[in-house]
């Protein structure tokens, strides 16, 4: 069975570091592209970024670059997202996603076929 | 960056069809995706490629995507399917774009 299985609950203070986690299994990690998706709370859902366990190419959303870092350990079939330095409005739900990459006419897209139960995120002082 | 607008709520009756629309710049030229997020479930994927369904997925859920308007499209609605619908492209500059979402209520 194609799982991922999120990191457990955080709760951290403005200006801490975070790194949360998500293992792949029943499939080959390092033959998709796994990303994550933001939800703030009662919001919809934003994707952040995706990275190629293959050979660590990462992509970024115009609006998480800088602010997140997305890396993964192929060895151990592990993708991390992570924080240097937390603010409130980093208080979320994060879901990892397996990408599922097809050709179309003339183009790639991707969508998101294996979800992580989430990871919650609550940053408070 | 590329917007996707979807209506915040749409009802139906039991047994009868929803329709939830999803709107962007020339998005029949795209591949729509819809996800389907029931509350404090984590989303999963109800369409793909414009129309395709993946294994599991009732035939009564169908998509279709020309000009400026993609659909998901409910067919023979039941309480079960009340949830949030969220469509999501990919886009050469924005890469992953989901639209705002749709709160489908099943009266």
């Amino acid at each position: 069975e194609v799982q991922l299985v999120q990191s457990g609950a955080e709760v951290k203070k403005p200006g801490e570091s975070l790194k949360i986690s998500c293992k792949g299994s029943g499939y080959s990690f390092t033959s998709y592209w796994i990303g994550w998706v933001r939800q703030m709370p009662g919001k919809g859902l934003e994707w952040m970024g995706i990275i190629y366990p293959g050979d660590s190419d990462t992509r970024y959303s115009p609006s998480f670059q800088g602010q997140v870092t997305i890396s993964a350990d192929k060895s151990i079939s592990t993708a991390y997202l992570q924080w240097s330095s937390l603010k409130a409005s980093d208080t979320a739900m994060y879901y990892c996603a397996r990408h599922f990459r097809g050709y179309g006419s003339g183009y790639y897209y991707y969508y998101m076929d294996v979800w992580g139960k989430g990871t919650t995120v609550t940053v408070s002082s | 960056s590329y917007v996707l607008t979807q209506p915040p709520s749409v009802s139906v009756a039991p047994g009868k069809t929803a329709r939830i629309t999803c709107g962007g710049n020339n998005i029949g030229s795209k591949s729509v995706h819809w996800y389907q997020q029931k509350p404090g479930q984590a989303p999963v994927l109800v369409i793909y490629y414009d129309s395709d369904r993946p294994s599991g997925i009732p035939e009564r859920f169908s998509g279709s995507n020309s000009g400026n308007t993609a659909t998901l499209t409910i067919s023979r609605v039941e309480a079960g399917d009340e949830a949030d619908y969220y469509c999501q492209v990919w886009d050469s500059s924005s890469d992953g774009v989901f639209g705002g979402g749709t709160k489908l209520t099943v009266l």
